[in-house]
C-alpha cells in the first residue's frame, strides 16, 4: 500500500523569502512523485513530477522538488516566494503496479495552505 | 489544447433532484477519472475509465451515483436522488496512459 503524509497543514511566508513544503511518502515499489497546485477555486495544476530520472526536478513558476529515497521524502521548495503563489499544494503518489488496461492510482496528501504575506 | 473542460462550473439544487456533470477529456487521452474533493475526506477517486469502459468503481459511494462514458470525448457523473452531503467539488481528469493526470476546473455542487 502507498501513502503521502504531508508534515505542515498550513505554511506561511513573507514574500521573497525561500518556500518549504515538506512531503513524505511510503510505497513498496520506486514510486512516481508529484505535486499539484490548487489556486482558490481552481483545479489541480500539475507543477512537477518525478519518475525515477534525476532526483532534483524543476518544475513551473520556480518549483524544484528532491527525491531522497533514504529519507523517503519529496519536498517542494522555491527560493522566493511570490504573492501569486499562495495557494493550496498536493504531494501525490502514484503506484507502479499495473496490468494492461488499468492506470496508475494517484493517492493524495492532506494538502498544504501556503499564505504569503507582505 | 483547451485542457479538461467541465460543465456546469457550479451547481445547486435541491435535496431529491436528479443532478448531471459533465466532461470532456483532452483528445487522445484515454483514461478518464473522476474525482470528489470535500474538506473533511480530501480528494477521492470515484470512478476511472480506460478506452470508454468503467474499470474501477469501487470508489462511488453508492447506488445513487453513476458514471457513463459514452464515447472517447464525453463522460457523465449523475447522482440521483441527491442528497445534503453529496455536496463537494467533482473533479474530472484525463491521461495519455502514464502516471501523470491532467485536471479540469471542476464542478462545485451545492444540495440543499
Amino acid at each position: 500500500a502507498q501513502s503521502v503524509t504531508q508534515l505542515d497543514s498550513h505554511v506561511s511566508v513573507s514574500e521573497g523569502t525561500p518556500v518549504l513544503l515538506r512531503c513524505n511518502y511510503s510505497s513498496s515499489y520506486s514510486p512516481s512523485l508529484f505535486w499539484y497546485v490548487q489556486h482558490p477555486n481552481k483545479g489541480l495544476q500539475l507543477l512537477l513530477k518525478y519518475t525515477s530520472a534525476a532526483t532534483l526536478v524543476k518544475g513551473i513558476n520556480g518549483f524544484e522538488a528532491e527525491f531522497k529515497k533514504s529519507e523517503t521524502s519529496f519536498h517542494l521548495t522555491k527560493p522566493s516566494a511570490h504573492m501569486s503563489d499562495a495557494a493550496e499544494y498536493f504531494c501525490v503518489v502514484s503506484d507502479l503496479v499495473r496490468r494492461t488496461g488499468t492506470a496508475s492510482k494517484l493517492t493524495f496528501g492532506t494538502g498544504t495552505r501556503l499564505q504569503v504575506t507582505l | 489544447d483547451a485542457g479538461v473542460i467541465q460543465s456546469p462550473r457550479h451547481e445547486v439544487t435541491e435535496m431529491g433532484q436528479e443532478v448531471t456533470l459533465r466532461c470532456k477529456p483532452i483528445s487522445g487521452h484515454d483514461y478518464l477519472f473522476w474525482y470528489r474533493q470535500t474538506m473533511m475526506r480530501g480528494l477521492e477517486l470515484l470512478i476511472y475509465f480506460n478506452n470508454n469502459v468503467p474499470i474501477d468503481d469501487s470508489g462511488m459511494p453508492e447506488d445513487r451515483f453513476s458514471a457513463k462514458m459514452p464515447n472517447a470525448s464525453f463522460s457523465t457523473l449523475k447522482i440521483q436522488p441527491s442528497e445534503p452531503r453529496d455536496s463537494a467539488v467533482y473533479f474530472c481528469a484525463s491521461s495519455p496512459g502514464r502516471d501523470t493526470q491532467y485536471f479540469g476546473p471542476g464542478t462545485r455542487l451545492t444540495v440543499l
